[in-house]
């Protein structure tokens, strides 16, 4: 079976400090794969999604991942945080021969931004 | 456009009760499923549809029931609700079954 692994569960940093929030599946085949966030409240949002060609992808507030396929990873970077970055990150992977959406998530990132 | 909706957005239920729990999209999107969030675990797929008249069971599929009678709604059935099913259910869609999901506000339930 696929999964999704986020092996931070906590993070707590100050503000501008850098961010690298871990991301590794254990599907070997082709996938999509996307960061979503869920603020505080509020319902998950995307963050950013690989589906092919540049292996750094850039999205929304600064944030970037880079999709390195010979380690099954997808680690989500940001150079200086804010405090209104204060939520909880997910990672998923969506297989690309499968007939029906099993989009797989990890289990999460909370992150916290002290001001 | 709405996006994608969810009622109610709070409910308390005690064991052994039955309850819908409903989702609406506006964007005439093909795709459509129901996600449980729990501590630690993410986001895990209970039931899921391609479209109208077509629905698949996700990871967690047991105790729940969907039905897809037209490609706007997607409701989600408890048929007997237990604590364990204490959680919040986030439904979605997307374009295709490969695409960017878009998550409605959640509904969060408690068996009690």
């Amino acid at each position: 079976a696929q999964s999704v692994s986020q092996h931070n569960h906590h993070v707590i940093l100050s503000e501008a400090a850098s961010l690298e929030l871990g991301c590794n599946y254990s599907y070997g085949g082709t996938v999509n794969l996307f960061w979503y966030v869920q603020y505080p409240g509020q319902h998950l949002q995307l963050l950013l999604k690989y589906f092919s060609g540049d292996p750094l992808v850039k999205g929304i507030k600064g944030f970037e991942a880079e999709f390195i396929k010979s380690k099954f990873s997808f680690n989500l970077r940001k150079p200086s945080v804010q405090w209104s970055d204060t939520a909880e990150y997910f990672c998923a992977v969506n297989r690309l021969n499968n007939a029906g959406n099993m989009l797989t998530f990890g289990g999460g990132t909370r992150l916290m931004v002290k001001p | 456009n709405a996006g994608v909706t969810q009622t109610p957005k709070f409910q308390v239920l005690k064991t052994g009760q039955s309850m819908t729990l409903q989702c609406a999209q506006d964007m005439n999107h093909e795709y459509m499923s129901w996600y449980r969030q729990d501590p630690g675990m993410g986001l895990r797929l209970i039931h899921y549809s391609v479209g109208a008249g077509i629905t698949d069971q996700g990871e967690v599929p047991n105790g729940y029931n969907v039905s897809r009678s037209t490609t706007e709604d997607f409701p989600l059935r408890l048929l007997s609700a237990a604590p364990s099913q204490t959680s919040v259910y986030f439904c979605a869609s997307s374009y295709h079954n490969q695409e960017t999901q878009y998550f409605g506000p959640g509904t969060r339930l408690l068996v009690l």
